[in-house]
């Protein structure tokens, strides 16, 4: 099984629709983020959290929320979808050391 | 702010030739400074980093690569290109004080046979 799981791994819908992308990691790390990936852009933070009480915006959070249900689960929310966040979508760990992040398979979202 | 640029877009190289992904940045203090691949429809995975200590580090697959300071450049290489080599690299940086990963706009990769 894989270390840092993201479900939907593809997901289709429309324009106003609420949209929710879990991450769940069994790597033990206290460090979860969320990237968005688009191309020629490379990846953009959109939240990240340190810890299950700890909830920080990145470079591009507005239209996105997030939570940390438990030290495991981080969970990105669109509340009402819009075409030009159609992307691919990372969920990422990293421990307390080195800093190199584990990355999910990612989330495909498309927004007709 | 910290920033990455990877100059080009596309590298294109016969396998069997070096490989050089470019890479500069720019970020407040020093650096951690990272390397990525992408293959289709998967993760990023780790290839290698710098965090501190000799200039040229090793990474995953026969990948190295050499910071300098000076000109503030963090290129990738590795010698002998496979086709399986074929991906998409991208470059990150940050602060030492800071979790916040910043990455370049990637670099695609073609060996060809």
């Amino acid at each position: 099984d894989a270390d840092v799981t993201q479900t939907p791994r593809n997901r289709i819908t429309k324009t106003g629709k609420r949209i929710m992308l879990e991450c769940s990691q069994t790597k033990g790390h206290d460090r979860m983020y969320w990237y968005r990936q688009d191309p020629g852009l490379g990846l953009r933070l959109i939240y990240y959290s340190f810890d299950v009480k700890d909830i920080n915006k990145g470079e591009i959070s507005d239209g996105y929320s997030v939570s940390r249900q438990a030290q495991a689960k981080f969970s990105l929310s669109l509340e009402s979808a819009i075409p030009n966040q159609t992307a691919l979508y990372f969920c990422a760990t990293s421990g307390l050391g080195g800093g190199e992040l584990f990355f999910g398979e990612g989330s495909r979202l498309t927004v007709l | 702010a910290q920033s990455v640029a990877q100059p080009e877009d596309q590298v294109n190289v016969a396998e069997g030739n070096p490989l050089t992904v470019k890479c500069t940045y720019s970020v407040s203090g020093n650096p951690y400074l990272f390397w990525y691949v992408q293959y289709p429809n998967r993760g990023l995975q780790f290839l290698l980093k710098y965090i501190t200590g000799d200039n040229l580090v090793k990474g995953s697959y026969g990948f190295e690569a050499e910071f300098n300071k000076s000109q503030t450049s963090f290129h990738l290489k590795k010698p002998s290109a496979l086709v399986s080599d074929s991906a998409l690299y991208f470059c990150a940086v940050r602060p030492l004080n800071d979790y916040k990963l910043s990455f370049g706009a990637g670099t695609t990769v073609t060996v060809r046979a």
